[in-house]
C-alpha cells in the first residue's frame, strides 16, 4: 500500500524568502515521487519528479526537492519565493499496487501564499 | 501532442439525473486515469485503464459510477442518479507506457460538475 502526507495545508511566506513544503510518503515498493502545481483555474502541471537517479531533483521555476529514504520524505524547496509561485502544490507517489496496476496517489495539497 | 481533452468543461444537472463525461487522452498513451477533486482537496483516484482494461477501481466509486474505454482510446465516465455530493471537478489524465512508474501524468482541464 502507498500513501502520501502533506504536513501543512497552508504555507505563507514573504516574497524573496525561502519556501519549504513538506511531504512524507509510505510505499511498499520503491516509489516514484512527484510534485505538481495547480494555479487557480488552471490544470495540474508537473514541477519535478524523483526517478532514483539522484536524490536532489531540480524542477521548473527554481524549485527542487530532496528524496530522503531514511526519513521517507520528499520536501519541496525554493530559495526565493516569487509572487507567481502562489498556488496549490501536490505531492504525488506512484508505485505498483497489489494488483500490479500503476497507482498514483495525490496528497491533500498545500496552499502557498506569498506576501508582498 | 494535442494534450488531454475533456468534454464538457462544465455540467450543471439536477439531482437524480444521469451524466456522462468524455476524455480523449494523448494518442500514444495507453494508460488513462480518472480523478475527482473537490474544493481544497487533492485529486482522489477513481479508476485506471491500461488500454481497454479497467485494472483498478477505488472504493470511492460507488455502483452509480461506471467508466469505460471500449477501444483503448477515449474513455467515458457515467454517473447515474446524481447526488449533490457528486459535485466536484472530474479530472482525466494519461501517461505513456514503457517508462515505468515514473512517467508523468498529463492532465486535462477537467469537467466541473454541479448537482443542484
Amino acid at each position: 500500500a502507498q500513501s502520501v502526507t502533506q504536513l501543512d495545508s497552508h504555507v505563507s511566506v514573504s516574497e524573496g524568502t525561502p519556501v519549504l513544503l513538506r511531504c512524507n510518503y509510505s510505499s511498499s515498493y520503491s516509489p516514484s515521487l512527484f510534485w505538481y502545481v495547480q494555479h487557480p483555474n488552471k490544470g495540474l502541471q508537473l514541477l519535478l519528479k524523483y526517478t532514483s537517479a539522484a536524490t536532489l531533483v531540480k524542477g521548473i521555476n527554481g524549485f527542487e526537492a530532496e528524496f530522503k529514504k531514511s526519513e521517507t520524505s520528499f520536501h519541496l524547496t525554493k530559495p526565493s519565493a516569487h509572487m507567481s509561485d502562489a498556488a496549490e502544490y501536490f505531492c504525488v507517489v506512484s508505485g505498483w499496487s497489489g494488483s500490479s496496476a500503476s497507482k498514483i496517489i495525490f496528497g491533500s495539497g498545500t496552499r502557498l501564499s506569498i506576501r508582498p | 501532442d494535442t494534450g488531454v481533452s475533456q468534454d464538457p468543461r462544465h455540467k450543471i444537472t439536477k439531482r437524480g439525473q444521469n451524466v456522462t463525461f468524455r476524455c480523449d487522452p494523448i494518442s500514444e498513451h495507453n494508460r488513462l486515469y480518472w480523478y475527482r477533486q473537490t474544493l481544497g482537496q487533492g485529486p482522489e483516484f477513481l479508476t485506471y485503464f491500461q488500454n481497454e482494461a479497467q485494472l483498478e477501481k477505488s472504493r470511492l466509486l460507488s455502483d452509480r459510477f461506471s467508466a469505460e474505454r471500449p477501444k483503448g482510446s477515449f474513455s467515458t465516465l457515467e454517473i447515474q442518479r446524481t447526488e449533490q455530493g457528486d459535485s466536484a471537478m472530474y479530472l482525466c489524465a494519461s501517461r505513456r507506457t514503457g517508462g515505468g512508474t515514473n512517467e508523468k501524468l498529463f492532465f486535462g482541464s477537467g469537467t466541473q460538475l454541479s448537482v443542484l
